[in-house]
């Protein structure tokens, strides 16, 4: 069975200063991944996918996430962080065969001003 | 362009008492339907998922059952509520085949008392 590593269920940083989720995934020949967002009592909003093409993914409101295979990671980035950038994130991978959805248990992002 | 809808948004219900959540896709056809639960504090759970009009999957065994009675309606059901089904409730869908990006909908906050 899949299963997706968040390695830090709280990250707090400072307005302004780089933000980095961390997601580990499990071994797959060709992986889909993901980031959603969830903001409070909200649905989920997809932050950007990767899909075997770049390994560098770029996505909404300043996010991306780098694809490495030898270390089965995808962290997602953000250089500078704002006040609205504070939710819930969760990294997920999709089982090819029933293009199921698999969550990581989340990462809730505060940002301080 | 594509539009997913849940309803009802928030809904208290007593243990014991029958549920219906429906979930309903505009803008496309034949997509795959999915339901997951988000526990407080937790990470999405899949729950059920369907390729097709009376195809259903269940993934994690319980008191829930799922259908689908038309090609864009997927309805979550209950006979009896426990107090273990409170949570947040989520339809997704993807068009099929080789996509792979699921769109959320709004989600249902279900509590039971």
């Amino acid at each position: 069975a899949q299963s997706v590593t968040q390695l830090d269920s709280h990250v707090s940083v400072s307005e302004g200063t780089p933000v980095l989720l961390r997601c580990n995934y499990s071994s797959s020949y060709s992986p889909s991944l993901f980031w959603y967002v969830q903001h409070p009592n909200k649905g989920l909003q997809l932050l950007l996918k990767y899909t075997s093409a770049a390994t560098l993914v770029k996505g909404i409101n300043g996010f991306e996430a780098e694809f490495k295979k030898s270390e089965t990671s995808f962290h997602l980035t953000k250089p500078s962080a704002h006040m609205s950038d504070a939710a819930e994130y969760f990294c997920v991978q999709m089982d090819t065969g029933r293009r199921a959805l698999t969550f990581g248990s989340g990462t809730r992002l505060q940002v301080q001003p | 362009s594509q539009t997913i809808h849940q309803w009802p948004a928030t809904l208290v219900q007593p243990v014991g008492s029958p549920l219906s959540l429906e979930c309903t896709v505009e803008g496309t056809s034949n997509p795959n339907l999915y339901w997951y639960r988000q526990a407080a504090g937790r990470g999405l759970q899949l729950l059920f998922y369907s390729v097709g009009i009376g195809q259903i999957s269940s993934e994690v065994p319980q008191n829930l059952s799922a259908s689908r009675p038309q090609d864009r309606q997927f309805i979550l059901s209950s006979k009896k509520l426990l107090l273990s089904d409170s949570g947040f409730y989520l339809c997704a869908w993807n068009a099929g085949g080789r996509t792979d990006t699921q769109y959320f909908g709004p989600g249902t906050r279900l509590t039971v008392l």
